[in-house]
């Protein structure tokens, strides 16, 4: 099957700094979703991005489809972005059997 | 609207006991996934459900059944649940197309089993 790859596993940031976190995929794929699981264990969909550029405030992402990765980027961090971001992917099909990869644990500190 | 509802929150099972996980949504959606979650991983689909009256196997199946009981609900069976079992596990709902591409979870089931 398809294999996801997140680096990096780890991040430590302070508050108000940059960070872009990477999402390589194996194969092909028809649906990409960057989620982020916050400290309490809800997990929200940021972006649904098989290709190109989207932005939503603080927080864009870009995916090169034809290099078979994305790059999920964050702008002037806050603690509240705190926790573990996952990039998903489907390689066929018309449903969400998504694979994810095994996320990026970020810690956004004041 | 309360979006995708799981229940219970938390469980404390022995080895060998038997329990179901339910999943309700009202959103009107066609398919509904479980996904569970252990330690330092991402999400893996144990099962899911295209429609009403179907369901799938996904990446790990054993030990699991699942019951399609109407489109609003979809439930997830230990039958002799065993400490490998232990995890957290996510009911999902995706709306019919990729066109908005957001998925739905649940808050979630902290399972522990002894």
């Amino acid at each position: 099957g398809i294999q996801v790859e997140q680096s990096p596993p780890d991040l430590i940031l302070q508050e108000g700094a940059n960070s872009t976190l990477r999402c390589n995929f194996s194969d092909s794929v028809n649906n990409l979703q960057w989620f982020h699981q916050n400290p309490w264990g809800q997990l929200i969909n940021l972006f649904y991005i098989p290709s190109g550029t989207k932005q939503n405030g603080r927080l864009s992402a870009t995916t090169v489809a034809t290099e078979r990765y994305s790059l999920l980027y964050i702008s002037s961090s806050q603690t509240t972005d705190s926790g573990v971001y996952f990039c998903a992917v489907n390689s066929g099909g018309s449903n969400y059997k998504l694979t994810f990869g095994k996320g990026t644990l970020l810690t956004v500190n004041p | 609207n309360a979006g995708v509802t799981q229940t219970p929150k938390f469980q404390v099972l022995k080895t060998g006991q038997s329990m179901t996980l339910q999943c309700a949504q009202d959103m009107n959606h066609n398919s509904m996934y479980w996904y569970r979650q252990d330690p330092g991983m991402g999400l893996r689909l144990i099962y899911y459900s295209a429609s009403e009256g179907t369901t799938d196997k996904g990446e790990v199946p054993n030990g699991y059944n699942v019951s399609r009981l109407n489109k609003r609900e979809f439930s997830l069976r230990l039958e002799s649940a065993a400490p490998s079992q232990t995890s957290v596990y996510f009911c999902a709902s995706p709306p019919g197309s990729f066109a908005t591409g957001e998925l739905f979870f649940g808050e979630g089931s902290r399972l522990t089993v002894l």
